[in-house]
């Protein structure tokens, strides 16, 4: 799996947007992003993925650059709650099965009022 | 639906023991993976089970098993245990791509 490279802390205001931001340079054709959150002392949450084209869902949006070498991770108003550590990880998708996560330090954001 | 579910949540133990932590996947999911999570090491990911057989293993000693049983319900067993694998350890199922759900791990603490 392609290796990602994450500022390792960033800050955000309540209420505005947070854009966490990943470097994949080396990712290959077949290679998703995929996006995970953990919030202190708990598991990782899912957040969102995508091949080529931008996707969005109830909880963010991801832009993915023409070259698909980065992406961004938007999480359009940011709350308290969304503080947490955030993971971008590239890997080949199967479907229908599983396959292992490579988590790299992530992105420690931190929402402040 | 409930998610998955790990036990015990806590436990302590000593050098040289072994241990076994248990894992449920949510109903209808038939893998489950296993990761180790530490300050030093992060978030590494053990093995993969589905259908009952180990699909994908990480680079762990021998001491760290695991196993799956018919109605997709996983066990990891890490034996002799060292003080190192001290660690919070996470159980994901998944019936889809890359779409892992953790649950809230088993906090081992080895003495």
């Amino acid at each position: 799996d392609a290796k990602t490279t994450q500022p390792p802390s960033m800050d955000c205001a309540e209420g505005r947007a947070a854009n966490l931001p990943c470097n994949h340079s080396t990712i290959s054709g077949n290679e998703y992003v995929y996006w995970y959150r953990q919030i202190h002392s708990q598991g990782p949450q899912y957040i969102i993925h995508g091949l080529k084209n931008n996707e969005t869902n109830e909880m963010a949006s991801l832009i993915i650059t023409e070259d698909r070498k980065s992406s961004t991770l938007i999480l359009p108003h940011a709350t308290l709650r969304d503080t947490a550590v955030y993971y971008c990880i590239v890997r080949v998708a199967h479907t229908g099965t599983a396959s292992k996560l490579t988590f790299g330090t992530g992105t420690r954001l931190q929402v402040t009022l | 639906k409930a998610g998955v579910t790990q036990t015990p949540r806590y436990l302590i133990k000593t050098r040289g023991q072994q241990v076994t932590l248990s894992c449920s996947p949510i109903s209808g999911h038939r893998s489950v993976s296993w990761y180790q999570q530490t300050p030093g090491q992060g978030l590494q990911f053990l093995f993969e089970y589905f259908s009952e057989t180990q699909r994908n293993k990480g680079n762990f000693p021998g001491r760290f098993s695991g196993r799956q049983f018919s109605n997709s319900r996983s066990e990891m067993n890490v034996s002799t245990l060292e003080l190192g694998d001290s660690a919070l350890y996470l159980c994901a199922s998944t019936t889809g791509p890359g779409e892992l759900f953790f649950g809230e791990g088993s906090r081992l603490t080895v003495l």
